[in-house]
């Protein structure tokens, strides 16, 4: 079965920890993406990848890190320095990313730091 | 920066109303458009996309949209909702410089039966 897997659903952390979410597609897709979405704000994206070992900050990574070693996996890590870091993280993916293609999300990582 | 509006937070329907949902995003120029559903418990999932040619683009389960381009607006349209349309809906714009999307903030459908 083709798709996107994030684990795992529901995370839970003390406030100061570091937090890493796994993202990994089976896609054979070049591009991928984190998106964090809270109620009332829609999704906006944390990190993106076009290719391995290439990625570029969205428009809120501060608090955030990723790596992409293997074409199939995008960590994202949720670091201590993030003010806010409890909210639903999707992860996704594309074709490629430097053309215009549908992306692919996966099922999301409920994060809940106290 | 690109911005993308829906003006329609939430929305309560009988089942076979008519729906409409607004999108108005920014950029001025070449743009692409998406709309995105999340029915509940499941992933988020593309319903329609418009990239160039016939602005009345048609998705999946009866939804349409029309790309109005002088009016920055790509509004989503279903003639008669089911109780199954329950879900949220965003609308999503690329408006170039790679693949990345810019999300509207939502908005939540609930279908009554």
């Amino acid at each position: 079965d083709g798709g996107i897997t994030q684990s795992p659903k529901y995370l839970f952390r003390k406030e100061g920890q570091n937090v890493t979410l796994s993202c990994e597609q089976n896609l054979n897709h070049d591009a991928m993406y984190w998106y964090r979405q809270d109620p009332g704000q829609g999704l906006r994206l944390i990190y993106y990848s076009q290719i391995v070992n290439d990625f570029q900050k969205g428009d809120i990574a501060e608090g955030y890190s990723v790596s992409r070693e293997k074409k199939e996996s995008f960590p994202l890590t949720v670091t201590s320095a993030q003010k806010n870091p409890t909210a639903f993280y999707l992860c996704a993916s594309s074709m490629e990313g430097t053309g215009i293609y549908e992306q692919y999300f996966g099922p999301g990582t409920r994060l809940t730091v106290t | 920066a690109q911005s993308v509006s829906q003006h329609n937070h939430h929305v309560i329907l009988s089942e076979a109303a008519s729906l409409e949902l607004g999108c108005n995003y920014s950029y001025g120029g070449t743009v692409n458009l998406f709309w995105y559903v999340q029915y509940p418990g499941q992933h988020l999932q593309l319903l329609l996309k418009y990239f160039s040619g016939d602005p009345l683009v048609k998705g999946i389960k009866g939804f349409e949209a029309e790309f109005i381009k002088s009016k920055f607006s790509f509004n989503l349209r279903k003639p008669s909702v089911q109780w199954s349309d329950t879900a949220e809906y965003f609308c999503a714009v690329n408006s170039g410089g790679g693949n990345k999307l810019t999300f509207g903030t939502g908005t939540q459908l609930k279908v009554e039966l």
